[in-house]
């Protein structure tokens, strides 16, 4: 099937904003979400957006939503080094079980 | 949300071995899914299992090498048959909840290593 795209790497300075892309493959996928995953463990939740709403917030995190692009974005303002971490978008489509990228491996430096 | 318990954590196993995984929810749910995570991957779908059905495995998975049980609502198994080294994965446990069924959760994952 197709793949959700995510940049591989992301590195920032502790205190600044984060912002992790990804393009999803179905215009109709009803949930776009996105996961945490630190060393070891199994998957967080973080957030999710309905495709509806184009714009989510939930303390310092930002989730953007472009359905037109196909496009979702999460943005971590004032990043701590607790943060790093890896991140993945997933996307619900009618139908289907989750479709997960690859995990955008977020560094963040003191 | 729904809490997930996986057992066990981790395992080293012998190649042509069995592994069962257990995962245990807090709370009743309709749809639980076990997904792969390959090292460096990210998560396959390897099969849906729904309570009193056969689960329905995606492409690519086969029932003789992941046999699933799905005995109630809050409790399933999924057993990795005759293993070999490619099987070394995490598997994780995963469950539809919250109040309008729209979140999934995942439980801690089974990292296991086929030698």
């Amino acid at each position: 099937g197709e793949d959700v795209e995510q940049s591989l790497f992301l590195s920032v300075r502790e205190g600044d904003s984060s912002v992790i892309n990804c393009t999803y493959t179905d215009s109709s996928s009803t949930y776009l979400y996105w996961y945490k995953q630190e060393p070891g463990a199994g998957l967080q939740l973080l957030t999710y957006i309905f495709s509806n709403m184009d714009m989510k917030q939930d303390q310092r995190l930002t989730v953007l939503l472009n359905k037109k692009d196909k496009h979702l974005s999460l943005r971590i303002a004032d990043t701590q080094t607790g943060d790093s971490a890896i991140y993945f978008c997933a996307e619900k489509r009618p139908g289907y079980a989750l479709n997960f990228g690859k995990g955008t491996s977020l560094l963040v430096t003191p | 949300s729904a809490v997930i318990s996986q057992k066990p954590s981790r395992d080293i196993c012998q190649r042509g071995t069995s592994l069962t995984i257990q995962c245990q929810v807090d709370s009743q749910v309709t749809m639980m899914f076990w997904y792969r995570q390959q090292p460096g991957q990210s998560l396959t779908l390897i099969a849906t299992a729904n309570q009193g059905s056969e689960a329905t495995y995606e492409s690519g998975f086969v029932i003789d090498k992941f046999p699933i049980s799905r005995p109630n609502l809050t409790f399933s198994t999924l057993t990795v048959s005759n293993m070999s080294p490619e099987d070394s994965s995490i598997y994780l446990c995963s469950v539809l909840a919250g109040v309008n069924g729209d979140e999934q959760f995942f439980g801690p994952g089974t990292r296991l290593t086929v030698l």
